[in-house]
């Protein structure tokens, strides 16, 4: 089975604090992203990579950075958290054999709370 | 732009009644449809997907979607609905560029009513 996991479930930080979320999966996929959820607004799309070192920016990038320095492992940054940042963050992975046919497959999620 | 619309923010069915969540999509070429499914506390998972074809894709746990192109519509459908199907339900629509990029609805939440 694929396994996406991320490092925490729940997070709790202060306004200000760099936080990181890291991501690994276990299927050699070139694809990862990551998404934040919120009620109302669906999955936005944050950044994603498509290969080691590589990052493109998705709808909504303000506010974060990535990191991928290998390929099992994708990490958000929030280099300044704030209050706005509140949310479910949702880790993917993809392969890139097969074009965009491929399941994207999610990690259990990250609720971070910036007080 | 392209944009994915899932008009019901919920739907209460009774369990065992039949089920249908409507999805349409904006976007000018041919779309790769998918549904995902999210129950409380996880992350998502692929229910089915449609490229081309048959217009009536099955899935897992018996759901199926029909994609409509004169609607612009891919809505999904259960005939029969059980409690464990209770649980937060996303269509998303594949851009077709270079990268596996996906648009996503505001998701539906459906309550199982016993």
């Amino acid at each position: 089975d694929v396994k996406v996991t991320q490092s925490s479930r729940y997070l709790v930080k202060r306004t200000g604090e760099k936080v990181f979320l890291e991501c690994v999966q276990d299927m050699d996929h070139e694809n990862m992203f990551w998404y934040r959820q919120d009620p109302g607004l669906g999955l936005r799309l944050i950044y994603f990579s498509y290969d080691v070192k590589m990052k493109e920016k998705g709808d909504i990038p303000e506010g974060y950075s990535v990191s991928r320095e290998k390929k099992e492992r994708f990490s958000l940054i929030l280099e300044s958290a704030s209050t706005n940042q509140t949310s479910m963050y949702l880790c993917a992975s993809s392969s890139s054999g097969g074009g965009p046919y491929n399941e994207q497959f999610f990690g259990p999620g990250t609720r971070l709370t910036v007080l | 732009a392209q944009s994915v619309t899932q008009p019901d923010i919920h739907i209460t069915v009774s369990e065992g009644a039949s089920l249908e969540l409507r999805c349409n999509y904006s976007y000018g070429a041919t779309p790769y449809l998918f549904w995902y499914v999210q129950s409380p506390g996880q992350g998502l998972q692929l229910l089915l997907k449609y490229f081309s074809g048959d217009t009536l894709v099955q899935g897992i746990k018996g759901f199926e979607a029909e994609f409509k192109r004169s609607q612009s519509s891919f809505n999904l459908r259960k005939p029969s609905v059980h409690w464990s199907d209770a649980a937060e339900y996303f269509c998303a629509v594949h851009l077709n560029t270079g990268f596996q990029k996906l648009v996503f609805g505001t998701g539906t939440r459906l309550l199982v009513s016993p």
